[in-house]
């Protein structure tokens, strides 16, 4: 099976860096996603990790090292905009063969002045 | 504009009328899913298609049906709606099963069971 842990919640102010960790178990890995979700609206996808390091996309950076099953985000000089919820996404190998994507319960960021 | 329709966004029922909330996407993907959200919960997935007449159970399936009789649509039908079905619902689709994690979902619908 798979098993994804994340923070609850976390605070952090405009214009500070913010790290939010994930750390999974599962069989067959083959991928870890971040997605956000603010209030009342629907995911969408943010970055997405398959060997191990660091992959940038602008204020956002997603981390993996797949012998610790760990994984962060990392948005730079935080927006109020950015206030939302991070999920982590893990992909496994299911018995049938096909890649099961399961969602971590989130990590809701506020974004303070 | 590439989207993911679900109809629809807001309903209130009472248990044990049928109903069905369609989900349409115009991109040719071949992998469409559906998923509940729950608070402090997750999302979790009902269903999945891998493509036309493909169909296969998520994590929890008890009480949905869905159908692919077309690659651009995937409805969820709730035969006999209980309460504990009240949730968010999201549709999602990508383009085939290697990469089904960079999903695009559609806007949700919000169902309430009395």
């Amino acid at each position: 099976g798979q098993n994804i842990d994340q923070p609850t919640e976390m605070t952090a102010t405009e214009g500070a860096i913010v790290q939010i960790n994930c750390t999974y178990q599962t069989s067959g890995f083959n991928g870890l996603f971040w997605y956000q979700q603010h209030a009342g609206e629907a995911p969408t996808f943010l970055s997405y990790n398959v060997l191990d390091g660091l992959e940038e996309k602008g204020r956002f950076s997603s981390f993996l090292s797949r012998s610790k099953g760990y994984s962060y985000l990392l948005l730079k000089e935080l927006q109020m905009k950015d206030s939302a919820s991070y999920l982590c996404a893990v992909r496994g190998i299911v018995n049938t063969g096909f890649q099961k994507l399961v969602f971590g319960t989130g990590t809701r960021l506020l974004v303070s002045p | 504009e590439a989207q993911v329709t679900q109809n629809p966004r807001y309903l209130i029922t009472v248990t044990g009328k049928k109903l069905t909330v369609t989900c349409s996407q115009n991109m040719n993907h071949e992998y469409m899913s559906w998923y509940r959200q729950d608070p402090g919960l997750g999302l979790r997935q009902i269903y999945y298609s891998m493509n036309v007449e493909v169909t296969d159970k998520g994590d929890v399936p008890e009480g949905y049906k869905v159908s692919r009789k077309e690659k651009r649509n995937f409805p969820l039908i709730l035969e006999s709606p209980s309460p504990n079905q009240t949730s968010l619902y999201f549709c999602a689709s990508t383009f085939d099963r290697a990469r089904a994690g960079e999903l695009f979902f559609g806007e949700g619908s919000r169902l309430t069971v009395l």
